[in-house]
Parts: C-alpha cells; structure tokens; sequence
C-alpha cells in the first residue's frame, strides 16, 4: 500500500494561515474517519494534533483545525508562530487492521 | 507521568536479528494496545505492527510481515519487536507508541517513546 500523498513543503508568514493536504483513496482516507495528524520537530518524537479527522486533543492550541473531503484530508495552521515551524504527517487507518502514514510536510515559517 | 522508554537497538549486518524493548510506565500497561512504529533517517513515518491487551491478536505492515514478531509482557510492562532477516531498508528509529484509550482500537497515538535506533549495514 503507497504512502499518502502529502506537498514535500509549506511557508506562511507569521500570523498567516497554512493548509497542508493528505490525499490518499476511498480505502482510506475517504474510507474512514480515523485520519489523524502529527507535529515533528527535529530530533523529537511526533505529538498527535488531530484524530478522527477534526478533533484535537487536549493542550493542542485552537489554531489547528482538521477537515476532510473526500478522498483528501488538510491540516490549517491559523495565525502562523515561529514554534510552528516542523514536519507535519497525516495517518489513516485503511482497513485490515493497518495504518499508513504520508509522506510528510516541512512547514516553514518564513 | 507516562514514560515509554525503547532499549535494544544497534548495528546489525544484513540478514541478521535484533530484539527491541519498551518498558512502560506512569499507565496501567495491560489495559492498552501497543505499537511499533519506525522512521528511517530522513523519512516519514511508518506504522510496523500493534498487539491486543493480551496478546492473542497481532497485526503487521506489509513491509515486515513475516520478518518481525510483535509480542508483550504484562507482569513486566514491556513490549518487544522481534526482528528477522533484517535488511538494509529496515534501518530507522523505532518508536513505542500508545493511544491513550484503553477500550480503543489504536488509530492514532497519543503517548511515544523517545526511540531506538536500528543500523543494517555490513
């Protein structure tokens, strides 16, 4: 099964918005509503942001919202800071007890 | 506080075996599914395999069913990868991982490890 399809980059400025998108098929994404996101900054552990699509757990800052349509899923980063700046990675599960990862995204917060 | 603390990697030769731990702490162990996730240098993540509460029921990645054996001890707190005719491409860091929901499937994973890491080359 192929990684979901994530852009290799992203860039906002400050106080901006950003959306990264996660494209995978009806067997997955558009398949289920268990599509989840990961922050990454470098040499850590990811930290969940998003599950079941749009909701975020608890500490996470409102500023990240998750949405799904389709066979796409996108992660918006609101009111862009400096601390935002990191890998993001979507997950879905795709049926048959397995889940499968994106390729990853570089935000970059110019 | 929730640790999750994997141990066990290094430089193994291609078509070898290596055995990974993660001992548990600050959650009660046994009442969650538990995860190997892996992220070779540079790369995006990959989910490797997850086991039940009790270990009857275990799923793998296609990329290393048949390879890699995941199984748990309970009166231990600690999960392991058993891993098999490793290869070149299994190089990565390997992630414990946890989703903080005890009557959940693991979608997702709330709680990780720090990681270890896994060098195949000769």
């Amino acid at each position: 099964q192929s990684a979901l399809t994530q852009p290799p980059s992203a860039a906002g400025s400050p106080g901006q918005s950003v959306t990264i998108s996660c494209t995978g098929t009806s067997s997955d994404v558009g398949g289920y509503k268990y599509v989840s996101w990961y922050q990454q900054h470098p040499g850590k552990a990811p930290k969940l942001m998003i599950y079941d699509f749009s909701k975020r757990p608890s500490g996470v800052p409102d500023r990240f919202s998750g949405s799904k349509s389709g066979n796409t899923a996108s992660l918006t980063v609101s009111g862009l800071q400096a601390e935002d700046e990191a890998d993001y990675y979507c997950c879905s599960y795709a049926g048959s007890n397995k889940l499968i990862f994106g390729g990853g995204t570089k935000l970059t917060v110019l | 506080e929730v640790q999750l603390v994997e141990s066990g990697g290094g430089l193994v030769q291609p078509g070898g075996s290596l055995r990974l731990s993660c001992a548990a702490s600050g959650f009660s162990f046994s009442s969650y599914w538990v995860n190997w996730v892996r992220q070779a240098p540079g790369k995006g993540l990959e989910w490797v395999a997850s086991i039940i509460q009790d270990g009857s029921e275990k799923f793998y990645g296609d990329s290393v069913k048949g390879r890699f054996t995941i199984s748990r001890d309970n009166a231990k707190n600690s999960l392991y990868l058993e891993m098999n005719s490793l290869r070149a491409e299994d190089t990565a860091l390997y992630y414990c991982a946890v989703q903080h929901c005890s009557t959940c499937y693991p979608y997702y994973f709330d709680w990780w490890g720090r990681g270890t890491l896994v060098t195949v080359s000769s």
